[in-house]
């Protein structure tokens, strides 16, 4: 079955607790890139990838890391997480990242930091 | 960056009525899309409409484009109570990022009363 997954789904974790988030794609899909989702202000880009060691900064990048080593991953890193950080995260992808494209998503990783 | 903006934010219905949301953009695109979100659930794309097009249907769903006024419109005819979720839209306005880039609403939400 074609799908994006994500782990964890939920995590808690403490300020400054570096943890990472993983996301995986068995679609041989090119693009890949994190979104982060907060009531009122809707789903704004952090990362993308377009391919393999190439990675870009999105709408909000502070705070967070990527890394693309093989295509079918793209982890998302929070080297000292704060508590603006606590969102809802979700990882897509899409074949080549060209206009027009579907983006498929992952049914999203849920972080508290406190 | 904020690109397209739902219209109503929250919208209740009865089952089999029809429901409309919109969605206004302030760049041009090269094609707009909609998804679906179950509640804290991953993202389901719906339909894509292009810049040259006006009207597309996919089953139950109509979705119109006026590229004049920079606005979209989703209809879901004859409601289910199934159909009770958030509704995005997204554009993929080319702005020095990549071209794969989705740039999303903060959402219509949805309830189908049965």
């Amino acid at each position: 079955e074609a799908q994006v997954t994500q782990n964890p789904r939920y995590l808690i974790t403490v300020t400054g607790k570096k943890l990472t988030v993983t996301c995986s794609q068995n679609m041989n899909h090119e693009y890949m890139s994190w979104y982060r989702q907060d009531p009122g202000l809707g789903l704004r880009q952090i990362y993308y990838s377009m391919n393999v060691e190439v990675t870009d900064k999105g709408d909000v990048p502070e705070g967070y890391k990527v890394s693309r080593k093989e295509k079918r991953n793209f982890p998302l890193i929070l080297e000292s997480p704060s508590p603006n950080q606590t969102s809802l995260y979700f990882c897509a992808s899409s074949f080549q990242g060209l206009w027009g494209e579907t983006q498929y998503f992952g049914p999203g990783t849920r972080l508290l930091v406190l | 960056s904020q690109q397209g903006e739902e219209d109503p934010q929250a919208l209740s219905i009865q089952e089999g009525e029809n429901a409309t949301m919109n969605c206004s953009y302030k760049t041009s695109i090269n094609n707009l899309q909609w998804y679906r979100q179950n509640s804290g659930r991953g993202l389901v794309h719906l339909i894509l409409i292009r810049s040259n097009e006006r009207e597309k249907h996919s089953g139950r769903l109509r979705v119109t484009l006026d590229t004049s006024k920079k606005s979209s419109s989703l209809l879901i005819t004859a409601s289910r109570a199934a159909d009770t979720a958030s509704y995005f839209c997204a554009t993929d306005a080319w702005y020095g990022g990549s071209q794969g880039n989705l740039i999303f609403g903060k959402g219509t939400k949805l309830s189908v009363k049965p």
